[in-house]
């Protein structure tokens, strides 16, 4: 079974400018959630997609936003970017429902310069 | 709304020895609990998943966890680590009434395991 799949690896971008992160969850999982993985700032929750809908969402600016496909797999766009975006983005997928952990891609390093 | 704290940000300990990893959570609803690690430049893995009935979890690679719900803890051990298992270990809560599976997680431990 393929794990979850982000892309690109490493994403390099100067201030002002737009990213554009991609997930890919496992096959029957339709939950996508975002995190941020900043420098001693530990583990932030950004974003919760189901069937193509946002479900719930962190404590972040609305320039961070996304979407889920019909495939399900989703996007996160950060745009205006700031030095202080530079972190990991780490998606994970789940099925949907209560009681089912979290599936966990191995991120996108996001660096603003 | 929920918390956890992890209350060592770093752990240092010699290989075959035995480590434990404290977790302590706050939460006005009863909550699952998971413990994950993330080797290096990875994404986090789940090592186990404490969701109802016996309160000692085992999980992956020899580690186990134990719920205590009076003191709110869900501390992880090992009784023997190897040099591999150096990471960083985190413990995360989500409600067991809410909707989805979100996750709140503490700061993180890091392991060190020394020769």
């Amino acid at each position: 079974e393929a794990g979850v799949t982000q892309s690109p690896t490493h994403l390099i971008k100067t201030r002002g400018q737009q990213a554009t992160l991609r997930c890919s969850p496992i096959s029957g999982h339709t939950s996508v959630y975002w995190y941020q993985q900043a420098l001693g700032l530990g583990l932030q929750f950004l974003l919760w997609y189901d069937e193509g809908e946002e479900r719930n969402r962190g404590n972040f600016p609305p320039r961070f936003s996304g979407r889920q496909f019909p495939n399900y797999s989703s996007e996160l766009n950060v745009n205006a970017l700031e030095l202080e975006d530079s972190a990991l983005y780490l998606c994970a997928s789940s099925v949907t429902g209560g009681a089912r952990p979290l599936h966990f891609g191995n991120g996108t390093r996001l660096t603003v310069t | 709304a929920q918390s956890v704290t992890q209350l060592d940000s770093q752990v240092p300990v010699f290989e075959e020895a035995p480590v434990e990893l404290r977790c302590n959570y706050s939460s006005s609803v009863s909550v699952y609990l998971f413990w994950y690690v993330q080797y290096p430049n990875q994404g986090l893995q789940l090592l186990l998943k404490y969701l109802s009935g016996s309160t000692l979890v085992k999980g992956i690679n020899g580690f186990e966890a134990e719920f205590n719900k009076s003191q709110t803890s869900f501390h992880l051990r090992k009784p023997s680590v190897h040099i591999s298992d150096t990471a960083e270990y985190f413990c995360a809560v989500s409600e067991s009434k809410a909707a989805g599976n979100k996750l709140t997680f503490g700061g993180g431990t890091r392991v060190l395991v020394k020769p």
